[in-house]
């Protein structure tokens, strides 16, 4: 059974760090693209940062650029996303997703998520 | 970058009606367009992917339509489960950005 599983989350200062991570189950996270993607508690969806199959070719939101890092482990079969300099604005909810067969662009199974709050 | 905007941004609905949601892009993604439905409480689901194409196991009362800048998730007729927020996403080009959501509510 194909599977995510964010951890990670956290209570965090402004400027501080954190690493999430997302465990996958049933496939190989190095076979797929794999995605970001963060929500505030009642607000809209934000793509946070996709990493390609081959594992060379990353992309990043605006707002996180130059902040943020995704990254993987095949022999663990794990994504992280390493967080740094965060703000407030960056409190949210944050769901890994996997791509989609067809095309890796689209997120076919998606985690439930783990929860990052930025406060002092 | 491109936006996206959505209309309605919510709509109420009765069982049985047809729903249609409306997506644009401000400049065009040819059929790079994804559709999203999110339950509250849950992780967002795919419905549609490259503009048309329904995603297994998704009921066939949905259907995606249109390419360029215009585009439409139709549900052919409502059911109690349908309720939640609707949302596109562009995949022309990054980033990859959301449009910012229908709510759908069941009278």
């Amino acid at each position: 059974q194909v599977q995510l599983v964010e951890s990670g989350g956290g209570v965090v200062q402004p400027g501080g760090s954190l690493r999430l991570s997302c465990a996958a189950s049933g496939f190989s996270v190095s076979d797929y693209g794999m995605h970001w993607v963060r929500q505030v508690p009642g607000q809209g969806l934000e793509w946070v940062a996709f990493m390609r199959f081959t594992g060379s070719d990353k992309y990043y939101g605006d707002s996180v650029k130059g902040r943020f890092t995704i990254s993987r482990d095949s022999s663990k079969n794990t994504l992280y996303l390493q967080m740094n300099s965060l703000r407030a604005e960056d409190a949210a909810v944050y769901y890994c997703a996997k791509g989609h067969p067809n095309s890796h662009d689209y997120m076919d199974v998606w985690g439930k998520g783990t929860t990052v709050t930025v406060s002092s | 970058d491109i936006q996206l905007t959505q209309s309605p941004s919510f709509l109420s609905a009765s069982v049985g009606d047809r729903v249609t949601i409306t997506c644009r892009a401000s400049q065009g993604i040819s059929a790079y367009l994804g559709w999203y439905q999110q339950i509250p409480g849950k992780a967002p689901k795919l419905l549609i992917f490259a503009a048309t194409t329904l995603q297994r196991g998704v009921p066939s009362r949905f259907s995606g339509s249109g390419s360029g800048t215009e585009f439409t998730l139709t549900i052919s007729s409502l059911q109690p489960e349908d309720f939640g927020t609707y949302y596109c996403q562009r995949l022309n080009a990054y980033p990859f950005t959301f449009g910012p959501g229908t709510k759908v509510d069941i009278k």
